[in-house]
């Protein structure tokens, strides 16, 4: 089946510093992916779509200058979260869709657990 | 606009009794749902999903989903809960117009205890 997988898994940053996730698909092309949050105990936000070729689309009240997406290939997309801050301690998890004989269908990452000191 | 409802932020059974997880959606287009599982720590792992073909969808690991438009409603069960079976469980909705972003419901803990 199709893997989604995702780098680092866990991350501890300091404040202000700028932190890489990244999110790969690695036996399919993805010409989109989706970033999401997922607060603790809570459901999972999307924050943006990843565009390859393109810049992203982000969601109402999603910073576009502190969440820098870039989709570099078909099968990787980025996640950076600049100088950040406490509250942005979160779990952030990737996916992307694959068209298949099943259909449409979204496969996730593991997800990235960041926690800002 | 999409929207889905999980009633429940918790559900407690015992092991071998039925599971039942609620959702409801609410959409302006027909609608495809889904049901994923989320095991600590874990990304998401689809359960089953429903795109306009049987009504009655059967899924992974004995788990089947009934969707009944009258209702709005796509609920989650399983004949006899496993102890493995403790996760968060999400409904999601999406519209069937093409391939688009899920919308997630907020989701249900399931314990299943001894």
């Amino acid at each position: 089946g199709a893997v989604v997988s995702q780098h680092p898994s866990r991350v501890i940053c300091k404040s202000g510093t700028s932190v890489k996730i990244e999110c790969r698909s690695l036996d399919f092309q993805a010409t989109t992916m989706f970033w999401y949050r997922q607060f603790p105990k809570q459901s999972l936000m999307l924050m943006a779509t990843s565009n390859e070729g393109s810049k992203a689309t982000y969601e109402q009240g999603v910073e576009k200058d502190k969440f820098l997406i870039n989709h570099a290939s078909l099968t990787l997309s980025t996640l950076t979260v600049t100088s950040a801050h406490p509250e942005d301690s979160s779990f952030y998890i990737c996916s992307a869709p694959l068209t298949s004989g099943r259909g449409d269908e979204q496969f996730f990452g593991p997800g990235t657990r960041l926690t800002v000191l | 606009a999409q929207s889905v409802t999980q009633l429940g932020s918790h559900v407690s059974v015992s092991e071998g009794a039925l599971v039942l997880l609620r959702c409801n959606y609410s959409s302006s287009v027909p609608p495809y749902l889904f049901w994923y599982v989320q095991y600590p720590n874990q990304g998401l792992q689809l359960l089953l999903k429903y795109t306009s073909a049987a009504t009655l969808v059967k899924g992974i690991n004995g788990f089947e989903a009934e969707f009944k438009k009258s209702e709005t409603s796509f609920h989650l069960t399983k004949p006899s809960a496993h102890m493995s079976d403790a996760a968060e469980y999400f409904c999601a909705v999406t519209p069937n117009t093409g391939f688009q972003k899920l919308v997630f419901g907020t989701g249900t803990r399931l314990l299943v205890s001894p």
